[in-house]
């Protein structure tokens, strides 16, 4: 059964510090690898895409990387701010259809 | 920038009524995406739409229907609403590039959050 799983799903950080959360896929065959950022209240927004090939994608003080091998991502999150608090989103597409992940659920505090 | 729009960000409806749920994208996109989503679950398709007068049923599409009879919109029906229906609705668009959800990327609306009582 094609299937993403988030960790944690949730997590507390300072401002200013870093965080990773990890996302695993069984979704197969696989095509594109994404990561969303959702704000309370609001649809998802796309931060990244990555495909097959790629390792590592960046926007910003974002970093997303992927191992297509051990179907493993992460997003790795610098120097976090007060407006890093959402939900992050991974999804997984097979070519026609996506799988979400449930999400992890970011706070960044003071 | 690619803007899509949800009629209402809120909603409260009563068991039994019917309700629309409005979609309105402004890119010119040929698929359009109805997705529910509730706490702990990833986001789940209703219906999808490639095409006007086109659609697809996706994964939880019983108690559903929908309607695209203009490009730019497209209709999200509860024939008759009931409590397990609670939730939060997204609509998403993108390109027609790719059929169904898997090519490129989706752009996704603010969200409706209907409570039906």
């Amino acid at each position: 059964k094609n299937q993403v799983e988030q960790s944690p799903q949730s997590l507390i950080i300072l401002e200013g510090k870093n965080c990773t959360l990890q996302c695993n896929y069984t979704v197969s065959p696989f095509s594109n690898l994404r990561w969303y950022k959702q704000d309370t209240g609001r649809g998802p927004v796309s931060l990244t895409i990555m495909t097959f090939s790629e390792n590592t994608k960046s926007n910003g003080r974002y970093t997303a990387t992927l191992d297509a091998d051990t179907k493993q991502s992460s997003l790795h999150i610098t120097a976090s701010q007060l407006s890093d608090s959402a939900s992050y989103i991974c999804v997984v597409s097979d070519g026609n259809k996506l799988v979400f992940g449930a999400g992890t659920i970011l706070r960044v505090k003071s | 920038d690619v803007k899509v729009t949800q009629s209402s960000r809120y909603l409260v409806k009563r068991t039994g009524e019917k309700v629309f749920l409005e979609c309105v994208q402004d890119m010119d996109h040929e698929n359009m995406f109805w997705y529910r989503q509730d706490p702990g679950l990833g986001l789940r398709l209703i219906y999808f739409s490639y095409d006007v007068k086109m659609k697809e049923k996706g994964d939880i599409p019983e108690g559903y229907s929908v309607s695209r009879e203009k490009k730019e919109r497209f209709s999200l029906i509860l024939e008759s609403a009931s409590t397990n229906q609670t939730s939060m609705y997204l609509c998403a668009s993108s390109s027609h590039l790719a059929q169904g959800q898997g090519g490129y990327e989706q752009y996704f609306g603010p969200g409706t959050r209907l409570t039906v009582t």
